[in-house]
């Protein structure tokens, strides 16, 4: 099980820039997470899907949007990127059970993308 | 809401020393709690988690951490460092019906010397 992939490692991208990172993940779990990570400030949820055909926004979602393309696999693109937005980006998965709060996130290798 | 304060953005502590990582919540709701690590330029993985039942949970790598619902606090603890215990080490909270997100703490990095 290679678990959660994430491409690119690294990206830098120019001001108004568009990209999507990739994220998948092969546990068949329900649900998925995009966080940004910033050096003193922890991770922030960007946005998470519970379930293959849903999406909600997290506590950081403008400049944002997602699409679950199938349960396997969760992108997060940057229309037009600002420098605001260099940051190292984690794609997680985890299984929901009802309404259980407490599975285990397993997270992929980041993407690191810096805006110029 | 829910959030989670880490006291310390940095701990230094000699091989073979006890290690204290503070981790305080706050909670409207019976949480549930985590400490993830982090090593450099990796994704995070799961040490240990709390969720109901005994208060002192033991994970992985020697790792424990006491529930403690009168103090809002779920510091982790290893009795005695290794130089691999080296990494950043992040408390997170989530509750009942909250969808499994997590809201993160800033996160401590754990350095051990010689």
């Amino acid at each position: 099980n290679a678990g959660v992939t994430q491409t690119p490692k690294f990206q830098v991208l120019k001001t108004g820039q568009s990209m999507t990172l990739q994220c998948a993940q092969d546990m068949n779990h329900n649900s998925m997470y995009w966080y940004r990570q910033d050096p003193g400030m922890g991770l922030r949820l960007i946005y998470y899907s519970a379930s293959e055909g849903t999406t909600d926004k997290g506590e950081v979602p403008n400049g944002y949007n997602v699409s679950r393309l199938n349960k396997r696999e969760f992108s997060l693109r940057l229309e037009s990127a600002a420098p605001s937005q260099t940051s190292v980006y984690f794609c997680a998965s985890s299984e929901l059970l009802g309404t259980s709060s407490y599975n285990e996130q397993f997270f992929g290798p980041g993407t690191r993308l810096t805006v110029l | 809401a829910q959030s989670v304060t880490q006291l310390g953005s940095h701990v230094s502590v000699s091989e073979g020393a006890l290690v204290l990582l503070r981790c305080n919540y706050s909670s409207s709701v019976p949480p549930y709690l985590f400490w993830y690590v982090q090593y450099p330029n990796q994704g995070l993985q799961l040490l240990l988690k709390y969720t109901t039942g005994a208060t002192l949970v033991k994970g992985i790598n020697g790792f424990e951490a006491e529930f403690k619902k009168s103090e809002t606090s779920f510091h982790l603890t290893k009795p005695s460092a290794h130089m691999s215990d080296a990494a950043e080490y992040f408390c997170a909270v989530s509750f009942t019906g909250g969808g499994n997100k997590l809201t993160f703490g800033t996160g401590t990095q754990l350095k051990v010397e010689l």
